[in-house]
């Protein structure tokens, strides 16, 4: 079965932090996602990656940015943590694009992060 | 832009029935569709995903099916459980290397 790791799954930070959010994935698997999850707003895509150091802006970048230095890892970075980014935050990944192989997308368990 | 809806937000059912999720898509070159299930507080579970050859997938009590030319999914589950109770999503994959497009999700509640 794959895996995909969040390290935390609650966190709380103070605002003006920089904060790092990790995911592993252990099925050599090429796209990594990160989203927010908010009630009445579903899910919402930051940034995803299709292969390592490659990376892309999703619906809503604006104040994270994201690193991916190793084909397993994808980091969600909050350069200076602000109150509204209080969310639910998900990792996802998948064997390569839905359309190529059907490739199903797994996610992780999720991060709750609050920012006070 | 492509959109994915579910209606409704929410269902109550009591336990035993048979019940449709409804999943509506605006663009017909969709390539497959995804259906997630999500307990409260956790990530998303991969539950089906059907090609666009493919009209229907089955897995256990779930059975989802697939119609592009009136742009709908639906997940069937059969004599539902109170376990059944979750938030279930379905998402779109389009032509084109692109994310997933994803409906807001239907919040289930099987009463015991």
């Amino acid at each position: 079965d794959v895996k995909v790791t969040q390290s935390s799954r609650y966190l709380v930070k103070r605002t003006g932090e920089k904060v790092f959010l990790e995911c592993v994935q252990d099925m050599d698997h090429e796209n990594m996602f990160w989203y927010r999850q908010d009630p009445g707003l579903g899910l919402r895509l930051i940034y995803f990656s299709y292969d390592v150091k490659m990376k892309e802006k999703g619906d809503i970048p604006e104040g994270y940015s994201v690193s991916r230095e190793k084909k397993e890892r994808f980091s969600l970075i909050l350069e200076s943590a602000s109150t509204n980014q209080t969310s639910m935050y998900l990792c996802a990944s998948s064997l390569g694009w839905q359309i190529v192989d059907n490739s199903p997308l797994h996610f992780g368990n999720g991060t709750r992060l609050t920012v006070t | 832009k492509q959109e994915v809806t579910q209606i409704p937000a929410a269902l109550s059912v009591p336990e035993g029935e048979n019940l449709v999720l409804n999943c509506s898509f605006t663009d017909s070159a969709i390539y497959n569709l995804q259906w997630f299930r999500q307990d409260p507080g956790k990530g998303l579970t991969s539950l089906l995903l059907i090609q666009s050859s493919q009209r229907e997938q089955t897995s256990g009590r779930l059975n989802a099916s697939l119609d592009k030319s009136s742009g709908r999914s639906t997940l069937y589950i059969a004599a539902s459980q109170p376990g059944d109770s979750a938030t279930y999503l379905c998402a779109g994959a389009y032509v084109g290397n692109t994310p997933l497009v994803f409906g807001k999700g239907t919040r289930l509640s099987v009463i015991a």
